[in-house]
């Protein structure tokens, strides 16, 4: 069945560098690809999306890349700060409604 | 404006016994889906509903699981003789159309306990 892999499972950054978590998924046909960030204990919320017309998008610190031919997108997150720590999921979707989800990343940053 | 808000917050019951989960969208969002997401787990699709559309129940993970959305609006799962390993977050998220034109907006779960 389709599949979204993410990557590290665990990322622990010193407060200030930059931090990448990165996503590979298998449907050629996924057109769309949210990342969604989930503080302990609250709701995943939407912080940045992409879809396959383009191949990168920001705002502010957070920027995210596509590349449809490799089938993967990256999140980054540069200068971080202590309120960036929480667990990151990558999504693609498989149709016009349906998402698959990646298993993860706790980013932790270090003062 | 109010989000998705769930209820319970948090609920304890023993194993064989059943529960109810309630979801209330955001107003007018005609799109309502139920996940689950063990402990430091990714989200586990359940099952969706899009306006009168016939919901897809692809992801219920057996027959003890159902969800009905009334009016196009509250939703409820319902878990029949619950088992240990039901024990999760239960997530439910709304959104106003097709994916890419409007997000997802989750409730913050009711987290279910079997013992």
């Amino acid at each position: 069945g389709e599949n979204v892999e993410q990557h590290p499972s665990t990322l622990s950054v010193q407060e200030g560098d930059s931090a990448v978590i990165k996503c590979t998924y298998s449907d050629s046909a996924s057109n769309y690809f949210p990342w969604y960030k989930q503080e302990l204990g609250k709701r995943p919320q939407l912080i940045i999306d992409i879809r396959s017309n383009v191949g990168e998008k920001k705002d502010q610190r957070i920027a995210v890349t596509l590349n449809k031919t490799a089938k993967h997108f990256s999140l980054h997150i540069t200068e971080t700060q202590p309120e960036d720590s929480a667990v990151y999921f990558c999504a693609a979707s498989v149709s016009n409604y349906q998402l698959i989800w990646g298993a993860g990343t706790k980013l932790i940053i270090k003062p | 404006g109010a989000g998705v808000s769930q209820s319970p917050s948090n609920k304890v019951t023993e194993k064989g016994k059943d529960v109810e989960l309630r979801c209330d969208p955001i107003s007018g969002h005609t799109a309502l889906y139920w996940y689950r997401q063990s402990l430091g787990q990714g989200l586990e699709f359940l099952i969706y509903f899009q306006g009168n559309s016939a919901p897809d129940k692809s992801g219920l993970p057996s027959d003890r699981f159902s969800a009905e959305r009334t009016g196009g609006s509250v939703s409820t799962l319902t878990i029949q003789r619950t088992q240990q390993e039901d024990s999760a977050v239960y997530l439910c998220a709304s959104s106003s159309t097709g994916l890419g034109n409007s997000p997802l907006h989750f409730g913050n779960g009711t987290r279910l306990t079997v013992t």
